[in-house]
């Protein structure tokens, strides 16, 4: 099953943009991707999937135009673009890998300086 | 308003048993498939199981296999996961999450906290 890497943490200043990563492991370039917001205390939120042709179907509810996603080669990327204090959260990533079971990768804690 | 409640979780000796629930609402529960997925004290998140609308086909997670059962009761609007033979490592926050369809977990409630210790 692919293994989705991403780096445990990253910041920007309030109005800058910043760019996340999950990087999936060897043989699994066409795998989709799911990108999930989490705010402290709260549970996982879905933003969209992305593939390595960009968005896969539609945003979750709620979510911004502030928040895209890009894909290439095995790495699928969640944009977002003049920061407010309520993006301070966990992102993950998650890939179906069929028969129902899904993978996730250890998330990215996104502070807002 | 779309709306997944869990509750059932607390504290457990190890091989002991516990049953979570989710009630859902703002929703057509009957149509749509539902997985567990857990978050370990400070860590990431590790789906458990998933069962379809029917509840016909079920798949679970081989860390849990054989221990957890999952069911639903689509009259009651209610998700289930019936813990067995637990261990320390399943200490974790409980999460039930909604499948919209293609995989995707588009709703997930506020998680029920499992804690298996002596």
């Amino acid at each position: 099953q692919p293994v989705l890497t991403q780096p445990p943490s990253a910041s920007a200043s309030l109005g800058a943009s910043v760019t996340l990563t999950c990087t999936l492991s060897s043989g699994y370039s066409n795998y989709k991707v799911d990108w999930y917001q989490q705010r402290p205390g709260k549970g996982p939120r879905f933003v969209m999937r992305v593939g390595t042709g960009g968005i896969v179907g539609s945003k979750g509810d709620g979510i911004p135009d502030r928040f895209s996603v890009l894909g290439s080669g095995l790495n699928r990327y969640l944009t977002i673009k003049n920061i407010q204090e309520e993006d301070e959260s966990d992102y993950h990533c998650g890939a179906d890998h069929g028969s129902g079971s899904r993978v996730f990768g250890g998330g990215t804690k996104l502070t807002v300086l | 308003e779309v709306q997944l409640v869990e509750s059932g979780g607390g504290l457990v000796q190890p091989g002991g048993s516990l049953r979570l629930s989710c009630a859902a609402s703002g929703f057509t529960f009957s149509s749509y498939e539902m997985n567990w997925v857990r978050q370990a004290p400070g860590k990431g998140l590790e789906w458990v199981s998933y069962i379809s609308s029917s509840g016909s086909t079920i798949y679970y997670a081989d860390s849990v296999k054989g221990r957890f059962t999952i069911s639903r009761d689509n009259a009651k609007n209610s998700l289930y996961l019936q813990m067995n033979s637990l261990r320390a490592e399943d200490t974790a926050v409980y999460y039930c999450a909604r499948d919209r369809g293609a995989s995707v977990m588009d709703y997930w409630g506020q998680g029920t906290l499992v804690t298996v210790s002596s």
